[in-house]
């Protein structure tokens, strides 16, 4: 069964420090791979994707990812992290079937 | 470009009562995905349509129905409205790569529905 993991409810990081958010995947052939924050009271905002390609892909407010396929993961990362960065972060992933599946999603807290 | 909207915003019911909510995709996107996101529970998956079928569903029960329209707008109806239905209700619009998958998937700002 296609499956999107991760394995942290909440990440804790110090302003200007760098942070990882992790996510592993489970699913036949090649995923179409994606990061959406949530801000509170909001839906989700889409901020970066993986199809194919470089494995290395960058996107809005400084967010990066990096997709790993010998290890099924799409881990986000940022250089320096921002007080304004403290939201809900969900990873997703799509393919064949067209089923689009999201992880249980992922706290981040900056602290200043 | 106009993003994904939903109406109403915000809606208040009691139990038992029945409740119908609208989306409006981007224009050109011809998938629209509903979602139900409780704190308990998370974002959980309820159904998609596309160019006016379902063609995935999640495990809801039969009380939670929808529909999508020749121009591509979606409406989801829930019958017999229980305090559990309590949620912010998403909806999200996308292309779909014929064969590959379904690309970004747009989302509305909700429907934050209330059941007393």
């Amino acid at each position: 069964a296609q499956s999107v993991a991760q394995p942290e409810d909440q990440v804790n990081v110090a302003e200007g420090n760098p942070l990882t958010v992790k996510c592993t995947y489970s699913v036949s052939g090649n995923p179409y791979l994606f990061w959406y924050v949530q801000y509170p009271n909001r839906g989700l905002q889409f901020l970066l994707k993986y199809i194919t390609g470089d494995n290395l892909v960058k996107g809005s407010y400084g967010f990066e990812a990096e997709f790993n396929k010998s290890q099924t993961s799409f881990h986000l990362k940022k250089p320096s992290a921002l007080v304004s960065d403290s939201a809900l972060y969900f990873c997703a992933v799509s393919s064949g079937t067209y089923k689009y599946i999201f992880g249980t999603g992922t706290r981040l807290k900056v602290l200043a | 470009k106009a993003g994904v909207t939903q109406t109403p915003r915000y809606l208040i019911k009691t139990r038992g009562q029945q409740v119908t909510l609208s989306c409006s995709p981007i224009s050109g996107h011809r998938s629209v995905s509903w979602y139900q996101q409780t704190p308990g529970q998370g974002l959980q998956f309820l159904f998609e349509y596309f160019s006016e079928t379902q063609r995935n569903k999640g495990n809801f029960p039969g009380r939670f129905s929808g529909r999508q329209f020749s121009n591509s707008r979606s409406e989801m109806n829930v019958s017999t409205l229980e305090l559990g239905d309590s949620a912010l209700y998403l909806c999200a619009s996308s292309f779909v790569v014929r064969g590959k998958g379904t690309d970004t998937q747009y989302f509305g700002p909700g429907t934050r529905l209330t059941v007393l």
